[in-house]
């Protein structure tokens, strides 16, 4: 089954303790995404990849790495977590080969720093 | 900057056709307008995409306006399970590649 998974989908941390929300797909698509969704404030994504080794800053990248070192993980790395980080996060992939090009999603990661 | 205006919310009666409006006034001649929904806080769900014809599938059909400044989500037979927030995007292969999601609109399909 085509699918992209997030790990964990829960997670309660605490400030400062880093953490690594790890994506996977399956499909072989070139390009992967992620997102980060507040009420109110839709979803705003946080950095792409268009493929191995290139990675791109999205509209809210402060905060995160992210890194593509295999085409179907792109792990996205919170350094020192801080509570403004509290959010639904979602992880998504599309191919860049032919169209339509649509995004497939992850089921999305809660995550709460206290 | 979003680079598209939907309403915030919409209601629709069920079995009635839901319209969806969205504005993209600055797409450019290789962008996409992509539509996705999302219900609840499951990840968003591809609808339907076009880029100047009118296109229609099995769960929607799109229409771009001439000048495709403007485009219209058609759900023909909305059920209570179409009740989601609908997004208007527009995307293409050159540019930046970014994504800008916007606010969408919430649709409430009524009984």
């Amino acid at each position: 089954e085509a699918q992209v998974t997030q790990n964990p989908r829960y997670l309660i941390t605490v400030t400062g303790k880093k953490l690594t929300v790890t994506c996977s797909q399956n499909m072989n698509h070139e390009y992967m995404s992620w997102y980060r969704q507040d009420p109110g404030l839709g979803l705003r994504q946080i950095y792409y990849s268009m493929n191995v080794e290139v990675t791109d800053k999205g509209d809210v990248p402060e905060g995160y790495k992210v890194s593509r070192k295999e085409k179907r993980n792109f792990p996205l790395i919170l350094e020192s977590p801080s509570p403004n980080q509290t959010s639904l996060y979602f992880c998504a992939s599309s191919t860049l080969t032919a169209g339509p090009y649509e995004q497939y999603f992850g089921p999305g990661t809660r995550l709460t720093v206290t | 900057d979003a680079k598209t205006t939907q309403p915030t919310s919409m209601d629709c009666a069920e079995g009635r056709a839901a319209n969806l409006p969205c504005n993209h006034s600055t797409i450019s001649g290789n962008e996409y307008v992509y539509w996705y929904r999302q219900i609840h806080s499951q990840g968003p769900q591809y609808i339907i995409h076009g880029l100047k014809n009118n296109e229609t599938n099995e769960m929607a059909s799109l229409i771009i306006t001439e000048d495709r400044k403007s485009s219209t989500l058609i759900l023909p037979h909305a059920t209570l399970r179409d009740t989601a927030v609908y997004y208007c995007i527009v995307w293409g292969t050159s540019g930046t590649y970014k994504y800008i999601f916007g606010t969408g609109t919430r649709l409430k399909v009524l009984a």
